[in-house]
């Protein structure tokens, strides 16, 4: 695809709901990052995968917290009980490699109400 | 040590000026540091990035300075434009990891 792509653009969850934000990375792209960006702030890493294997999972802030890319393109971030701290932007970004130049998505806003 | 410091916080420039942003690390390990561009509702862009082996880098209207010694760089945005107004963040990252750490962000407002 031309660009890396998140889906849904926007998403208000009760407290308590679980949430599914998907990231279409880059075709061919080995290299698949999770960040998330509070209201004025840069972005905070959550987790990287090289191909399908998950090498990093240090920033996912508490075990609710679950990402997946089964098949190596498409990954999954997975909130379960979201709370209102979560409210966040959630950027995907992939690279070609894990040392190249990180391409973003538009970002999926989470409001948890 | 993990942090990336970004000031100033906002910075309103003239048409024609120059915008300078400031970032300093601590992590001595970092060996590579990109800067983003962020618009509302869009994910952040690429701008340009540096690695520690050459001092400036220049793209256009846009240099990077780096300063190894005192663990500092800086954008400059030559000629600055109303377009330039956005959201602009430093970030480094080492070989030994890939995440990048991000600065707090510069909200950068160019006047016509």
């Amino acid at each position: 695809g031309a660009g890396v792509s998140q889906s849904p653009r926007y998403k208000v969850a009760k407290r308590g709901q679980d949430v599914a934000l998907r990231c279409d990375p880059i075709s061919g792209h080995v290299s698949l990052f999770w960040y998330q960006q509070a209201l004025g702030q840069g972005p905070e890493f959550l987790t990287y995968f090289q191909n399908e294997a998950q090498l990093d999972k240090s920033g996912l802030p508490s075990d609710r917290f679950f990402a997946e890319r089964p098949e190596g393109s498409v990954s999954t971030l997975k909130i379960q009980r979201t709370q209102q701290e979560d409210s966040a932007v959630y950027l995907c970004a992939s690279s070609s490699s894990s040392r190249n130049e990180q391409f973003f998505g538009p970002g999926t806003r989470l409001t948890v109400l | 040590q993990q942090q990336v410091k970004q000031s100033p916080q906002s910075l309103i420039v003239q048409k024609g000026g120059i915008s300078i942003i400031n970032c300093a690390y601590e992590n001595t390990a970092f060996d590579y540091f990109p800067w983003y561009q962020q618009f509302p509702g869009k994910g952040p862009a690429l701008l340009i990035a540096i690695r520690p082996d050459v001092s400036e880098k220049k793209e256009g209207r846009f240099t990077i300075s780096f300063n190894k010694s005192a663990k500092q760089f800086s954008l400059h945005i030559m000629d600055s434009q109303p377009g330039d107004s956005a959201t602009y963040f430093c970030a480094a990252s080492s070989s030994g990891t890939y995440k990048y750490i991000f600065g707090t962000g510069t909200r950068l407002k160019v006047l016509a």
